[in-house]
């Protein structure tokens, strides 16, 4: 059974503060790492991809992939009210031909202004 | 149209009805996807199309039957549904690798009555 692991907050920070959301992983030969930020309603949208060790940065966020210890991990540096939403944790393995994404249950973020 | 596109996006049944949900993508993707989304709970894939051949077919219950014409077009036949199939279902498609994105529509959120 390939799971993937967050907890599932609430999450508050304050406005302009770091939002630093974690995730684990059960599957060794993991290849792909994604975070997505769903709003409530709406479906999720790719925040991040990362697919070696290390950190992975794109504007305000930066993704963090440590094989080793199967932990994936996102910042939100300067977090604004906008940011509130779940992000969602996913990983790529293969089964029976495809590749397919197992989801965390997703971590729900307040950010207070 | 651009992305995506689910319908019907919101959809009232009873348990004895028969409805399908739609799902298109303009993105020249090779593989589409369902899931379910229910409170609390992961995202659970379904059902996975990779070049149009249905490559795992989960232990998801006959109640859902899937259909893939070609590669842009994806439904979901239901019929004698339960109250607990009441739920946000989701298309996704990506191009079928290990590292490619799944980009998501906007969900289909049903209620079996």
């Amino acid at each position: 059974q390939k799971e993937v692991e967050q907890n599932s907050g609430p999450l508050s920070v304050p406005e302009g503060a770091i939002a630093s959301l974690n995730c684990t992983y059960s599957d060794r030969v993991s290849q792909s790492f994604f975070w997505y930020r769903q709003y409530s309603g709406k479906s999720p949208e790719l925040i991040m991809s990362i697919y070696s060790n290390g950190d992975k940065e794109d504007g305000r966020f930066t993704a963090q992939l440590n094989k080793a210890s199967q932990y994936v991990s996102l910042l939100i540096r300067d977090s604004q009210p906008s940011d509130s939403a779940t992000y969602l944790c996913a990983v790529t393995h293969s089964g029976a031909g495809s590749y397919q994404l197992t989801f965390g249950k997703g971590t729900k973020l307040s950010v207070i202004p | 149209e651009t992305g995506v596109t689910q319908t019907p996006r919101h959809l009232v049944m009873g348990m004895t009805n028969k409805k399908s949900l739609k799902c298109e993508q303009h993105l020249g993707h090779n593989a589409m996807y369902w899931y379910k989304q229910s409170a609390k709970k992961p995202l659970e894939l379904m059902f996975v199309y990779s070049l149009e051949e249905r490559v795992e077919n989960n232990s998801v219950p006959s109640r859902f039957s899937p259909e893939c014409p070609n590669s842009s077009h994806l439904f979901l036949h239901l019929h004698t549904l339960q109250p607990e199939d009441s739920a946000l279902y989701l298309c996704a498609s990506s191009q079928g690798g290990a590292t490619d994105t799944q980009y998501f529509g906007p969900g289909t959120r049903l209620t079996v009555l």
